[in-house]
């Protein structure tokens, strides 16, 4: 089976910093992704994990722990644009399918 | 842009009716895959084609078929249409390697049963 969580929603201040969690279960691990989605708009690609650690992407970083099915994303020094929808998804082997969880709503506010 | 093109942007049809959606890939991209996400759903994967044959099937309904032609682009049909089915229904395409860039999303067919 598989069963990917994160917050449905959360709010935070512009200028602040927020941390978005995502926990996993799933049968095979190859790849964890984040993808950000404005409102009726596509996801588009924000960072990808497939090693323990934080990987650094200008005001995004992505953090992952494969020994906990644990993954953040962290989102520094928040602009009104970065208001959107967070996509947690896993890759399970190769080249198969990714599978997404709900996704987090972000609101920015002044 | 992109570069996954999706066409129709907008559909609305009647239930009972049946639709076709069309996705062109990334120019080098081989995979194809299609999501569907309704209201406060995550997206749902549809079906994976990958250079013209069927690679991967999940939650896809009996009433939806979809196929890969020959210059790549794809095609996901919907018949019988229900009003459970109005949603966003996205295309992405990846390439063969280069796991680590995920997938590129179209822009998404919104389809409304009415």
């Amino acid at each position: 089976g598989q069963n990917i969580d994160q917050p449905t929603e959360m709010t935070a201040t512009e200028g602040a910093i927020v941390q978005i969690n995502c926990t996993y279960q799933t049968s095979g691990f190859n790849g964890l992704f984040w993808y950000q989605q404005h409102a009726g708009e596509a996801p588009t690609f924000l960072s990808y994990n497939v090693l323990d650690g934080l990987e650094e992407k200008g005001r995004f970083s992505s953090f992952l722990s494969r020994s906990k099915g644990y993954s953040y994303l962290l989102l520094k020094e928040l602009q009104m644009k970065d208001s959107a929808s967070y996509l947690c998804a896993v890759r399970r082997s190769g080249n198969t399918p990714l599978v997404f969880g709900k996704g987090t709503r972000l609101s920015v506010i002044a | 842009d992109s570069g996954v093109t999706q066409t129709p942007k907008h559909l609305i049809t009647a239930t009972g009716q049946r639709v076709t959606l069309r996705c062109s890939p990334r120019s080098g991209d081989l995979s194809v895959y299609w999501y569907q996400q309704s209201l406060d759903q995550g997206l749902q994967f549809l079906i994976q084609y990958y250079n013209g044959e069927e690679r991967a099937k999940g939650n896809i309904l009996e009433r939806f078929s979809a196929q890969q032609f020959p210059d790549l682009h794809s095609e996901l049909n919907l018949s019988s249409l229900e009003l459970g089915d109005s949603a966003l229904y996205f295309c992405a395409s990846s390439p063969q390697k280069g796991q680590g860039n995920g997938y590129t999303f179209g822009s998404g067919t919104r389809l409304t049963v009415v």
